[in-house]
């Protein structure tokens, strides 16, 4: 079926740090969307990225939907404790389909 | 309350047993979707609503899952004769008009079969 391959699964960084990660899909997707998820919450949007090649900013949040639709990237910069959580990557095809296809999530922790 | 509530928050039950998921929406959200998330794993779409229409089940794993959303709003996500492997976390999330829109996630129900 479907997959969305998130990268790093994991990563610990130094607060005040930049960090990284990014999905990719073999599969076009009309829309990207980035979710945070804290211990036992529901996800929540962080960013929604609805056309190739977009760049969109929210706080120290930025994510980017490439050019061919089949990736995407999200950057965390100057890193602090509450950053701490899991980041999924989602996609949506559009159309009358109701899922989202989710990544497995990278799991951020954050060294004070 | 202003978010998507769900009931309860943890459940365990024996394997072979059933069990009833209940998710209230957004007030005056017209799309509503079912997930499961295993440990570790990201979600996996269940079952989607909008509004009167026949609910799209494209995702349900089983015969075993059904799902009910009654008057529009509150749906009831119903698992007969559990079976470990349904132990996960089951997320709700509702939408304005339709997929298209953000999708806001209640907190899940915990469910584990023992």
């Amino acid at each position: 079926g479907q997959q969305l391959n998130q990268s790093p699964q994991s990563m610990f960084i130094q607060e005040g740090e930049d960090v990284s990660m990014n999905c990719t899909s073999s599969s076009i997707f009309n829309t990207w969307l980035w979710y945070k998820q804290d211990p036992g919450e529901g996800p929540v949007l962080l960013i929604a990225l609805y056309k190739a090649g977009e760049l969109t900013s929210n706080g120290r949040l930025t994510a980017q939907f490439g050019i061919t639709r089949k990736d995407s990237f999200l950057n965390i910069s100057a890193s602090i404790p509450s950053d701490v959580g899991i980041y999924f990557c989602a996609g949506f095809y559009g159309g009358s389909q109701g899922n989202l296809i989710f990544g497995k999530g990278t799991k951020l922790s954050v060294k004070p | 309350g202003a978010g998507v509530s769900q009931s309860p928050s943890n459940k365990v039950t024996e394997k072979g047993k059933d069990v009833e998921l209940r998710c209230d929406p957004i007030s005056g959200h017209t799309a509503l979707y079912w997930y499961r998330q295993s440990l570790g794993q990201g979600l996996e779409f269940l079952i989607y609503f909008q509004g009167n229409s026949a609910p799209d089940k494209s995702g349900l794993p089983s015969d075993r899952f059904s799902a009910e959303r009654t008057g529009g709003s509150v749906s009831t996500l119903t698992i007969q004769r559990t079976q470990q492997e349904d132990s996960a976390v089951y997320l709700c999330a509702s939408s304005l008009v339709g997929p298209g829109d953000t999708q806001y996630f209640g907190p899940g129900t915990r469910l584990t079969v023992l």
